[in-house]
């Protein structure tokens, strides 16, 4: 049950587009299409981006996408936005029939 | 309005017991599988256990398997985890989770969580 593998921090301008990887196996993050993106302000509970890998839930900005390849998920936040300004966690259910959490991005808008 | 909120937290010893609870309201409890994340001070989150909606199925993570217990009261509309033999390692503010997808028996993702109730184990 190792921590999907994301970078610690990623930064962009406002208006710019960055992506967030989130790095598995194909006992995870390669295996499923319940790749799940969650964005965390500080203090916070984790708010859900998106689901089954690019499923954007109702009220979230069209401005997040996903997607995958092989066993690497992406999350992309385009028009970037001071308030994108937040911790980021991908997620996926494993074949163990467990849950694992990437090692969560730090997005900074400069 | 979904509703979730944690309670039980608090310091206690390593090797001693803790029970947290989680009151929901808002949905069908009985249709959502529940689940417990932890996130350590200034760390990462980690998903540490799921139950199915009738209680019959329940996964944990390897690092409170044996340690912990999850459970939940239905006609109460409550999910617990009792956690035993605690660590310091076990320090974390603890969320409570709903599955979004209904009649899921495993963790997918959760569309709603609780605010957290902190747990810290120490001597």
């Amino acid at each position: 049950q190792s921590a999907l593998t994301q970078p610690a921090s990623v930064s962009g301008s406002p208006g710019q587009s960055i992506t967030i990887s989130c790095t598995g196996t194909s006992s995870d993050v390669g295996g499923y299409n319940y790749v799940s993106w969650y964005q965390q302000h500080p203090g916070k509970a984790p708010k859900l981006m998106i689901s089954e890998v690019s499923n954007r839930p109702s009220g979230v900005s069209n401005r997040f996408s996903g997607s995958k390849s092989g066993n690497t998920a992406s999350l992309t936040i385009s028009g970037l936005q001071a308030e994108d300004e937040s911790d980021y966690y991908c997620s996926s259910c494993t074949s163990t029939y467990t849950l694992v959490f990437g090692t969560g991005t730090k997005v900074t808008v400069l | 309005e979904v509703q979730l909120l944690e309670s039980g937290g608090g310091l206690v010893q390593p090797g001693g017991s803790l029970r947290l609870s989680c009151a929901a309201s808002g949905f069908t409890f009985s249709s959502y599988a529940m689940s417990w994340v932890r996130q350590a001070p200034g760390k990462g989150l980690e998903w540490v256990s799921v139950i199915s909606g009738g209680g019959d199925s329940t996964y944990y993570a390897d690092s409170v398997k044996g340690r912990f217990t999850i459970s939940r009261d239905n006609s109460k509309n409550t999910l617990y985890l009792q956690m035993n033999s605690l660590r310091a390692e076990d320090t974390a503010v603890y969320y409570c989770a709903k599955e979004k997808m209904a009649a899921a028996q495993e963790a997918y993702y959760f569309d709603y969580w609780g605010q957290g109730t902190l747990v810290t184990v120490s001597s």
